[in-house]
């Protein structure tokens, strides 16, 4: 099984400012990785899968990057309505599909 | 537009079993699997496990064999989870998603529409 490993747990940033977010596979993923937003009492959004596909309605502030075992997910200028917790997962060995533990994006 | 529509909160006690329904609608029920995904309280995401809603073939996690089924009712456009001999540690956030891919008989994609969630509490 592919652990998936997310860093920082917690990242705090300032609106307006970029937010960079990390993900590591333990072997290589190549690009078949998403991430996800969740908010408080929501399910997960689907952001970006392939590594760096937009999914739909998803703004370009939001991009993502990477392949084989290295991932970014990258918030170019925060609004208010960024700040939750985004998981990546990886579903190129599969079964199981695994995601990693999140990371919780806060306003400092 | 596509939705899910999961079926409400549970509580159950220890040893019993719970069934959690998934209602799609906005797309055709066939042409994507559905998996599920669960979130214990504070915690990550867990993947459970997979079905086709083509052919009904499954796949689930290790941990969970054994314990769950997942079924389709293509007549209702309804997903099923049941989870057997349930323990405290089965308490969380259940979740239906869906293939973000055209599917048949393989589940290994991302998910790109999610059910609301079923809180099933276990508790004596």
């Amino acid at each position: 099984e592919i652990v998936m490993t997310q860093s920082p747990a917690t990242l705090s940033v300032s609106p307006g400012e970029r937010a960079t977010l990390s993900c590591r596979a333990s072997q290589s993923v190549s690009s078949n990785l998403a991430w996800y937003q969740q908010k408080p009492g929501q399910a997960p959004r689907l952001l970006i899968y392939g590594a760096s596909t937009r999914a739909t309605g998803i703004p370009a502030r939001f991009s993502g990057s990477g392949s084989g075992t290295e991932f970014t997910l990258t918030i170019s200028s925060l609004q208010s309505e960024d700040f939750a917790v985004y998981y990546c997962q990886q579903y190129n060995n599969w079964p199981p599909n695994t995601f990693g533990q999140g990371t919780k994006l806060e306003i400092k | 537009q596509v939705q899910l529509v999961q079926s409400g909160a549970e509580v159950k006690k220890p040893g019993a079993s719970v069934k959690v329904s998934c209602k799609a609608s906005g797309y055709t029920f066939t042409s994507y699997g559905i998996s599920w995904v669960r979130q214990a309280p504070g915690q990550g995401l867990e993947w459970m496990g997979w079905i086709s809603a083509y052919n009904g073939n499954t796949n689930y996690a290790q941990k969970l064999q054994g314990r769950v089924t997942m079924t389709t009712d293509t007549s209702t456009s309804t997903a099923y989870m049941e989870l057997r001999s349930l323990r405290s540690d089965d308490t969380a956030v259940y979740y239906c998603a869906r293939d973000g891919v055209y599917s048949g008989s393989y589940g290994g994609y991302y998910f790109d529409y999610w059910g609301q969630g079923t809180l099933v509490t276990v508790s004596s």
